[in-house]
């Protein structure tokens, strides 16, 4: 099946810094990616979508200032966050898809805010 | 404005019967519908899916079921086996979106 491939798989950085996570689909062209963010035994919130060449579409109580998202080109999306705090310690899954097929997803990043 | 409700946070099933998984939606504008499997710390892993156009769609041990007028999403799984021990989501797909059920913890007990 289609491969996604995200890193870093675990990133460990200090407070007030930014992390840029890539989300890079390796063998087809991806029209559409996800973010989404996981907390402790709750469920994968998405944050964006977004479509390769126009803006990301944050959804509702998600910082679009704080969480950047790039979408260059149909095989790579990536996700700054910027100006990290302790709460914003999560795992991260991306998910990419090709119009309306079933949606491809990365193994993950563990962010953890020190 | 919760679109999908998994409302089982976790199920046990004995090795050999059968599990059932249910979502309830209420957006009509979600087409397809798909059933990811998820280990922790990893990514979700794809199982089956419908579209709309379907009520049923059989692979291997896996059945998904879709009941439009219920707005109701389920996955069978016959036998069970304790390989199959995993958060299991719902995740439905509209146009520009896909959300994910809550999750339920399947345990298969040998």
């Amino acid at each position: 099946g289609a491969v996604v491939s995200q890193h870093p798989s675990r990133v460990i950085c200090k407070s007030g810094t930014s992390v840029k996570i890539e989300c890079r689909s390796l063998d087809f062209q991806a029209t559409t990616m996800f973010w989404y963010r996981q907390f402790p035994k709750q469920s994968l919130m998405l944050m964006a979508t977004s479509n390769e060449g126009s803006k990301a579409t944050y959804e509702q109580g998600v910082e679009k200032d704080k969480f950047l998202i790039n979408h260059a080109s149909l095989t790579l999306s990536t996700l700054t966050v910027t100006s990290a705090h302790p709460e914003d310690s999560s795992f991260y899954i991306c998910s990419a898809r090709v119009w309306n097929t079933e949606a491809f997803f990365g193994q993950g990043t563990r962010l953890t805010v020190v | 404005d919760q679109q999908v409700k998994q409302n089982s946070p976790s199920l046990s099933v004995q090795e050999g019967r059968i599990s059932i998984l249910n979502c309830d939606y209420t957006n009509s504008m979600f087409d397809y519908f798909l059933w990811y499997k998820k280990y922790p710390a990893e990514g979700p892993t794809f199982l089956i899916s419908i579209s709309s156009i379907k009520d049923k769609n059989e692979d291997g041990r896996f059945t998904v079921f879709l009941n439009k007028s219920a707005k109701h999403l389920s996955l069978h799984i016959v036998p069970s086996q304790p390989g199959d021990s995993a958060v299991y989501f719902c995740l439905f797909q509209g146009a520009q979106k896909l959300v994910f059920g809550q999750g339920t913890r399947l345990t298969i007990n040998p």
